[in-house]
């Protein structure tokens, strides 16, 4: 198993311009969410999913966009960048009961000029 | 929402003394808390993780305990190796859908 994947590793963007994170998990797990992690502030939950078709708002939802049209697959959309979205992007997986730990990708590194 | 305190934001000890690291939630609905170890430029990984009907768990060098009562937990690692320096997170979990709220971390070093 590779267990959750995500793409690129880094990634420079100018202000404006759209991107979209990919992240992939071969485990089968139902419940999926994205993070965005800043020096001093831990991990922020941007969006989650229970599963396919399911999405909801984390903490700091606002501009970024979120589908789930695959158990596997769920991709986080930047839609107009600004330099306050620099930070480190990590996707996190697990099984859908409750109580479960979360599988984190190796994360991408992305900056905003 | 639920509110994760986390205390001390940076920790040195001695290799072999022990380190405690804690934190404070606010949701009395929180059932689930796991504790995450962040080496320089990786993933966070799992170390240990605690659920409301326990209130102290262990392995190893690593324990956490539970006061739900008081809404804290801590994270007790003895023995400390330099290679537990890290950034440590702690996180308080409830309901079905998994909503996981982060405290902001502690970085410990451990001085040869």
């Amino acid at each position: 198993n590779a267990g959750v994947t995500q793409t690129p590793k880094f990634q420079v963007l100018k202000t404006g311009q759209s991107m979209t994170l990919q992240c992939a998990q071969d485990m089968n797990h139902e419940y999926m969410s994205w993070y965005r992690q800043d020096p001093g502030m831990g991990l922020r939950l941007i969006h989650y999913s229970v599963g396919a078709g399911i999405t909801d708002q984390g903490e700091v939802p606002n501009g970024y966009n979120v589908s789930r049209s695959t158990t596997e697959d769920f991709p986080l959309r930047l839609l107009s960048a600004a330099p306050s979205q620099t930070s480190v992007y990590f996707c996190a997986s697990s099984l859908s009961q409750t109580n479960q730990p979360q599988h984190f990708g190796d994360g991408t590194r992305l900056s905003i000029l | 929402g639920e509110n994760v305190e986390q205390h001390p934001s940076t920790l040195s000890v001695q290799e072999g003394d022990s380190a405690v690291i804690k934190c404070t939630y606010s949701d009395s609905a929180s059932n689930y808390f796991p504790w995450y170890k962040q080496e320089l430029g990786k993933r966070p990984q799992l170390i240990i993780d605690i659920r409301s009907n326990v209130g102290e768990k262990k392995d190893q060098r690593i324990a956490v305990t539970l006061n739900k009562t008081a809404k804290h937990f801590s994270l007790h690692i003895t023995e400390t190796q330099p290679e537990d320096s890290a950034v440590y997170f702690c996180a308080a979990a409830s309901g079905g859908y998994q909503k996981v709220t982060f405290g902001t971390g502690t970085k410990l070093q451990v001085i040869p």
